[in-house]
């Protein structure tokens, strides 16, 4: 039983870029939530999609968006890159929503220079 | 973004030692969880609190939730180590479904 995928595993852009990343939740959950984590510090709420619609979202500009897929595979995508965009994206799944036992990817890291 | 405090930021013991750490809040949570984050690695899950005052054990794992409902611990008794890792606090509120992470405890465990 495969657990949380996420692609890539590490990459590097450049400041104004843009990038995708991608997340496929474990078997059998429906709903897909994203973090950031920057160095040093714990992960932070981006947003959730469960049914393919964005249903909750944490304090980031609309520089971030995503997509959930009917397979309830997800992208996060992030355009116009920062400097401080740069941490490891945790992508993370459960059975349902409202619930905060997550399962989470291994995360894609990120390095904007 | 809100973060929950813990401390202590990080921790040097012998194997063997008993371990604990606590994460306070200024808002209320209504389920308290403990995550375990190894180098390179997401977080996983380690206990799960639904009730204020409950005290749940996972094998060697300890974990309160706070009678006013604004912190909790986690105890590791008999520290191997395995233990070694980043050890996360986060709260989830009754109706919204994204977690509060802490700031995280780091744990070294020496021979």
């Amino acid at each position: 039983d495969a657990g949380v995928t996420q692609s890539p595993t590490h990459l590097i852009k450049t400041r104004g870029q843009q990038v995708t990343l991608r997340c496929s939740p474990k078997s059998g959950h429906d709903t897909v939530s994203w973090y950031q984590q920057a160095l040093g510090q714990g992960p932070q709420f981006i947003f959730q999609y469960y049914e393919e619609e964005e249903r909750q979202r944490g304090n980031f500009p609309d520089r971030f968006s995503g997509h959930q897929f009917p397979n309830y595979s997800s992208e996060l995508n992030v355009n116009a890159l920062l400097l401080g965009d740069s941490a490891l994206y945790l992508c993370a799944s459960s059975p349902t929503e409202n619930t905060g036992e997550l399962f989470f990817g291994e995360g894609s890291r990120l390095t904007v220079l | 973004g809100q973060q929950l405090n813990q401390s202590p930021q990080s921790m040097f013991i012998q194997e063997g030692e008993d371990v604990s750490m606590n994460c306070t809040s200024s808002s209320i949570f209504n389920t308290w969880l403990w995550y375990k984050q190894d180098p390179g690695e997401g977080p996983v899950l380690l206990i799960a609190l639904y009730k204020a005052g409950e005290l749940t054990s996972n094998g060697r794992l300890t974990a309160q939730f706070g009678i006013t409902r604004k912190d909790s611990f986690l105890n590791i008794s008999a520290s191997i180590p395995s233990d070694v890792g980043i050890y996360f606090c986060a709260g989830l509120t009754g109706t919204a479904s994204k977690l509060t992470f802490g700031t995280g405890t780091r744990l070294q465990v020496t021979l």
